[in-house]
């Protein structure tokens, strides 16, 4: 089981581009949440998609959007891109709700120039 | 607005002491308390907590949640340079189904 995966590891862009990431989760879970967790804080929760809809959404603007897909893969795009928006993207998968058994990806490393 | 604060934000330690890091939440609908530990990237469980003044506890680690005061300890005894970590604090808020975390505790064992 390769747990939760998550593409690129890195990601270098300059402000206004536009960018993709995506999360494979675990095998066995049907959702995903997204997480940016800026250089010295918290994970913040974004969005968490669970069959193919967004079910939740956190402080984020509409830049920030999703796509599950019938795999339960996930992606996360963003918009017009900020210099704030450059941190660590976390994925995190589970089974519906149960959060004490979310399994964390590695993570994509953002970094917005 | 929920919040979760921890507290120290950085703590610095010998290899063999323990530890206690604070964590305090006010949230509305609260259903649970979890605390993980982040080493480089991905952040691992360590517990979850609903019910107050019952221990959880795995080796070295141990936690508790005072659902009165709001807030919950995690002790790390006999530390260990592996113990090395940010250790974070989340809630999850009953119907919301997404976690508020906390700004986490960077603690650094010296051997």
């Amino acid at each position: 089981d390769a747990g939760v995966t998550q593409s690129p590891t890195h990601l270098i862009k300059t402000r206004g581009q536009q960018v993709t990431l995506r999360c494979s989760p675990k095998s066995g879970h049907d959702t995903v949440s997204w997480y940016q967790q800026a250089l010295g804080q918290g994970p913040q929760f974004i969005f968490q998609y669970y069959e193919e809809e967004e079910r939740q959404r956190g402080n984020f603007p509409d830049r920030f959007s999703g796509h599950q897909f019938p795999n339960y893969s996930s992606e996360l795009n963003v918009n017009a891109l900020l210099l704030g928006d450059s941190a660590l993207y976390l994925c995190a998968s589970s089974f519906g709700t149960r959060l004490n058994e979310q399994f964390f990806g590695p993570g994509t490393r953002l970094t917005v120039l | 607005e929920d919040k979760v604060v921890q507290s120290p934000l950085s703590l610095v330690v010998h290899e063999g002491d323990t530890v206690t890091l604070n964590c305090s939440y006010e949230v509305t609908n609260f259903r649970s308390l979890l605390w993980y530990k982040q080493e480089k990237k991905a952040p691992t469980f360590l517990f979850m907590l609903t019910s107050s003044g019952i221990e959880k506890k795995s080796g070295r680690l141990s936690s508790i949640l005072d659902k009165k005061e709001l807030f919950s300890i995690l002790n790390i005894t006999a530390t260990q340079t592996g113990d090395s970590a940010v250790y974070l604090c989340a809630v999850e808020v009953g119907g919301n189904e997404k976690l508020t975390f906390g700004t986490g505790t960077r603690l650094t064992i010296i051997p």
